[in-house]
């Protein structure tokens, strides 16, 4: 079965410093790979997402994210945070027969001014 | 920018009773999904339509949960009789097609207070 992990429960990032999300998959194929944004009151938006092709994906507000396969990772970027950025963050994957997605516990990202 | 809607917002209500959430998915979109998120958890998946049929609800609790999409479109998830242990935000998403490549839109959520 599939699996997600996301090692950071919490992160707190100055405003203006660069960020990095961890996320970990473990799934059997090449996956497909998913990070979301959740704001308080709403739904999960979507950032960016890998199928194939170039291991480094860019996304919507400035993220970015890259596939390493011999590490299982998809770590989420950001060279600049923003205040605006603080939020709930979830990385999924999919495929292997099943179209819903799995999500890691997600990481709540704190940025300090 | 179309949105997928769900409603209510916010529900609470008694372990026992019976409570029901709607979902209006963005119209065109095929494939409707019914995820459960605990809080300080990431969402899972509940149940899955295809149009008007089930594809998967293998995670659904079916001792209490039950879901319709009965004309393809909007979809209702009730839980009878609620647990404490129900206590959640419920949300909803669609896509176009089934399959990981197709994008899942996702609605702001109910949340249910089980008392």
């Amino acid at each position: 079965a599939q699996s997600v992990t996301q090692p950071d429960i919490h992160i707190t990032v100055s405003e203006g410093a660069s960020l990095e999300l961890r996320c970990n998959y473990s799934y059997g194929a090449t996956p497909y790979l998913f990070w979301y944004v959740q704001s308080p009151g709403q739904g999960l938006q979507l950032l960016l997402k890998y199928f194939s092709g170039d291991t480094l994906v860019q996304g919507i507000k400035g993220f970015e994210a890259e596939f390493k396969r011999s590490q299982s990772s998809f770590n989420l970027r950001k060279p600049s945070v923003h205040w605006s950025d603080a939020a709930e963050y979830f990385c999924a994957v999919g495929g292997g027969g099943a179209d819903g997605l799995t999500f890691g516990k997600g990481t709540h990202l704190i940025i300090q001014p | 920018e179309a949105e997928v809607a769900q409603s209510p917002r916010y529900k609470i209500t008694e372990k026992s009773q019976a409570v029901a959430f709607w979902c209006d998915p963005i119209s065109g979109h095929a494939t409707l999904y019914w995820y459960r998120q605990i809080l300080g958890q990431g969402p899972e998946l509940l149940v899955q339509f295809q149009d008007e049929s089930v594809v998967d609800d293998s995670q659904l609790p079916k001792d209490r949960f039950s879901a319709e999409r009965l004309k393809g479109v909007d979809s209702t998830l009730k839980i009878q009789p609620a647990e404490l242990g129900d206590s959640a935000m419920y949300l909803c998403a669609s896509s176009l097609g089934s399959g990981p490549s197709y994008e899942q839109y996702f609605g702001p959520g109910t949340r249910l207070t089980v008392t």
